[in-house]
């Protein structure tokens, strides 16, 4: 079966602008999770939604915000962007989120000029 | 509150060797733990993991890992090392009162870990 797949590969943004990232979840799985990661900070937990409602977030500002689709792909927006939001960014889902497993999709990898 | 450290952020092993990746983590209730890879512009593989059945876990590629909780450790561990495993390795915990799929995880810093010829 197809896997997670993530929207664009790369992209480019320059600083105060607002990009957004999707991601299609595998087929039948209702949970998907954002994760950030950087050098520095490693792998961090954006958040989490499962059948269109946010269920489990991170600690992100604001600017970082999310949402859910009826056919469970998801997106994930930043507005106003830092350089610091440089980052790779994964989505991973899973069947129900709770004690199954996450499978990860190849991510976006967002740089902030 | 979670946490979880790797010991390492670079291990280097001779092809044939032994792999020892080390992993100690912080909960306060039982934990889930896993061994994810991440191979270059690639995302995160699970390898393996402990949700409090056996304590010796078996995983894809040859590894396995241990579950001690008077240690409070979770090394990943493979006989022998082969070329097509420098890669980097990072283990997580997730509090299965509340997560222990993919909502939540928190992650260690990663091991990158290289194989010399």
């Amino acid at each position: 079966k197809a896997g997670v797949t993530q929207t664009p590969r790369y992209l480019i943004k320059t600083r105060g602008q607002q990009v957004t990232l999707s991601c299609s979840p595998i087929s039948g799985h209702r949970s998907v999770s954002w994760y950030q990661q950087t050098p520095g900070q490693g792998l961090q937990f954006l958040f989490e939604y499962f059948s269109e409602t946010q269920r489990n977030k991170g600690n992100f500002p604001g600017r970082f915000s999310g949402r859910q689709f009826s056919n469970s792909r998801s997106e994930m927006n930043v507005s106003t962007l830092e350089l610091g939001d440089s980052a790779l960014y994964l989505c991973a889902s899973s069947l129900t989120g709770k004690n199954t497993e996450a499978f990860f999709g190849q991510g976006t990898r967002l740089t902030v000029v | 509150a979670q946490s979880v450290t790797q010991l390492g952020s670079h291990v280097s092993v001779s092809e044939g060797a032994l792999v020892l990746l080390r992993c100690n983590y912080s909960s306060s209730v039982p934990p889930y733990l896993f061994w994810y890879v991440q191979y270059p512009n690639q995302g995160l593989q699970l390898l393996l993991k402990y949700t409090s059945a056996a304590t010796l876990v078996k995983g894809i590629n040859g590894f396995e890992a241990e579950f001690k909780k008077s240690e409070t450790s979770f090394h990943l561990t493979k006989p022998s090392a082969h070329m097509s495993d420098a890669a980097e390795y990072f283990c997580a915990v997730s509090d299965p009162y509340s997560g222990g799929g993919a909502d939540g995880l928190t992650f260690g810093k990663g091991t990158h870990l290289i194989i010399q010829p």
